[in-house]
C-alpha cells in the first residue's frame, strides 16, 4: 500500500538546523512531485512548495525561499526538508504530501525553543 | 495569491443533521478545488477534488459542489466521526488553503 513515512519529532534551539525525511513506498517515487505543508500550532495549513522528483528542481513559496531547502535521495524514494538558522516561528508540524495530495505523511512536529 | 475564505469558522451540529460548509475564492478558480478533513493530531485527508469528485474510500455522505468562486462541502447526515476541521484548497494557481471550519457536535 502507498505510504509516506516521515521522521520523528525534533526539539531544537534557535540558530540550529534540522533535516526532516519523508520516505515513500508503494508507488513509483518519480511519478509524482512531493509537496511540503506547514501547520503552526492551532493554525491552518500553509503551502511551502514542491520538488520535482524527476529533475530535483525545487520551487518555494515566497515565505520559504530563505532558509528552507527541499532535496531528494531518489534511490531511497525519500524527500527531505532542511531548515537552517531555526527561529521560534518555525515551531510547527511539517507534512509531506505527494502532488495529487491523496497521500500525506504523518507529519513531523518541530519545536524551536531556547 | 488567491485568497480562500471559509465560513463559518465554527459550526455546531447534531448527529443526523445536513451540514453545509462554504468556501469562497478571491477570483475564479474554475473547478480547481479540493476539500480535506483533518482530525486532531492527524494529517489532512483528501475528501473531494475537482470541486465535486469524491475521493476513493470516502463515504458518500460527503459531496462537493460549486464552480468559479463559490464552493460548498455538504455532509448529508452528520456522524460522530465527522468531528474535525475542514479545509478547502485551490490549486488553479499557486496553491492556497482556507483557514478552516471546525465542526463540532451540538
Amino acid at each position: 500500500q502507498i505510504q509516506l513515512v516521515q521522521s520523528g519529532p525534533e526539539l531544537k534551539k534557535p540558530g540550529e538546523s534540522l533535516k526532516i525525511s519523508c520516505k515513500a513506498s508503494g508507488y513509483t517515487f518519480t511519478d509524482y512531485a512531493m509537496q511540503w505543508v506547514k501547520q503552526a500550532p492551532g493554525k491552518g495549513l500553509q503551502y511551502m512548495g514542491w520538488i520535482n522528483t524527476q529533475t530535483g528542481k525545487p520551487t518555494y513559496a515566497d515565505d520559504f525561499k530563505e532558509r528552507f531547502v527541499f532535496s531528494l535521495e531518489t534511490s531511497a524514494s525519500t524527500a527531505y526538508l532542511q531548515i537552517n538558522n531555526l527561529k521560534n516561528e518555525d515551531t510547527a508540524t511539517y507534512f509531506c504530501a505527494r502532488s495529487t495530495t491523496d497521500y500525506w505523511g504523518q507529519g513531523v512536529m518541530v519545536t524551536v525553543s531556547s | 495569491d488567491i485568497q480562500m475564505t471559509q465560513s463559518p469558522s465554527l459550526l455546531s451540529a447534531s448527529v443526523g443533521d445536513r451540514v453545509t460548509l462554504s468556501c469562497k475564492a478571491s477570483q475564479s478558480i474554475y473547478s480547481s478545488l479540493a476539500w480535506y478533513q483533518q482530525k486532531l493530531g492527524e494529517a489532512p485527508k483528501l475528501l473531494i477534488y475537482s470541486a465535486n469528485s469524491l475521493q476513493t474510500g470516502i463515504p458518500s455522505r460527503f459531496s462537493g459542489s460549486g464552480y468559479g468562486t463559490d464552493f460548498t462541502l455538504t455532509i448529508s447526515s452528520l456522524q460522530p466521526e465527522d468531528v474535525a476541521t475542514y479545509f478547502c484548497h485551490q490549486y488553479y494557481s499557486w496553491p492556497t488553503f482556507g483557514a478552516g471550519t471546525k465542526l463540532e457536535l451540538k
